[in-house]
């Protein structure tokens, strides 16, 4: 069965600094990995994803992910980080097949203090 | 393009009741999955449905059903409920059932059991 781990319940950050949110995945054959961040009284969000390719990938709002496939992580960066990041983060694996249910994990609350 | 409507927003029902949600994707999507949400179990799959049919289903009683019509909307079911079924229920549209898409989510139903 494929799963998600989020080992962090809790990120504080000072605005302005990098921030790291950590996800670490296990899954059959290829990953299809998300990332999604839900606001208050919100939906999901998507952010970015990896498919295949180059490892460092892009998203919205100024975030990327580094895909590592020997560490089997997805860890979740921005540069500088805003007060309006604060937010909960949910990391995300997809296999194929039987296991191509999208499988959230625990979810991050990221706090940026200003 | 209008986001995943979902109707109601907020429903409060008494155990033994049962409730239907309803979810409009994303003009064009096909692909319609289901998600519940609680404090304890995060985000849980439910089903997923492509073109009227169920394409995948989750580990959910079978109190809990779903389905998908001609226009992709879909509507989910759930029976005789339970205080545990109190949740933020979550509707997601892609636009076809490839693996590599991610999924728009729309802003919930929060049911209330009582």
């Amino acid at each position: 069965a494929q799963s998600v781990a989020q080992p962090e319940d809790q990120v504080n950050v000072a605005e302005g600094n990098p921030l790291t949110v950590k996800c670490t995945y296990s899954v059959s054959g290829n990953p299809y990995l998300f990332w999604y961040v839900q606001y208050p009284n919100r939906g999901l969000q998507f952010l970015l994803k990896y498919i295949t390719g180059d490892n460092l990938v892009k998203g919205s709002y100024g975030f990327e992910a580094e895909f590592n496939k020997s560490q089997t992580s997805f860890h979740l960066k921005k540069p500088s980080a805003l007060v309006s990041d604060s937010a909960l983060y949910f990391c995300a694996v997809r296999g194929s097949g039987s296991a191509r249910q999208l499988t959230f994990g625990s979810g991050t609350q990221l706090t940026v203090l200003p | 393009k209008a986001g995943v409507t979902q109707t109601p927003r907020y429903l409060i029902k008494t155990r033994g009741q049962q409730v239907t949600l309803s979810c409009s994707p994303i003009s064009g999507h096909r692909s319609v999955s289901w998600y519940q949400q609680t404090p304890g179990q995060g985000l849980q799959f439910l089903f997923e449905y492509f073109s009227e049919t169920q394409r995948n289903k989750g580990n959910f009683p079978g109190r809990f059903s779903g389905r998908q019509f001609s226009n992709s909307r879909s509507e989910m079911n759930v029976s005789t409920l339970e205080l545990g079924d109190s949740a933020l229920y979550l509707c997601a549209s892609s636009p076809g059932q490839g693996d590599r898409n991610e999924q728009f989510f729309g802003p919930g139903t929060r049911l209330t059991v009582l």
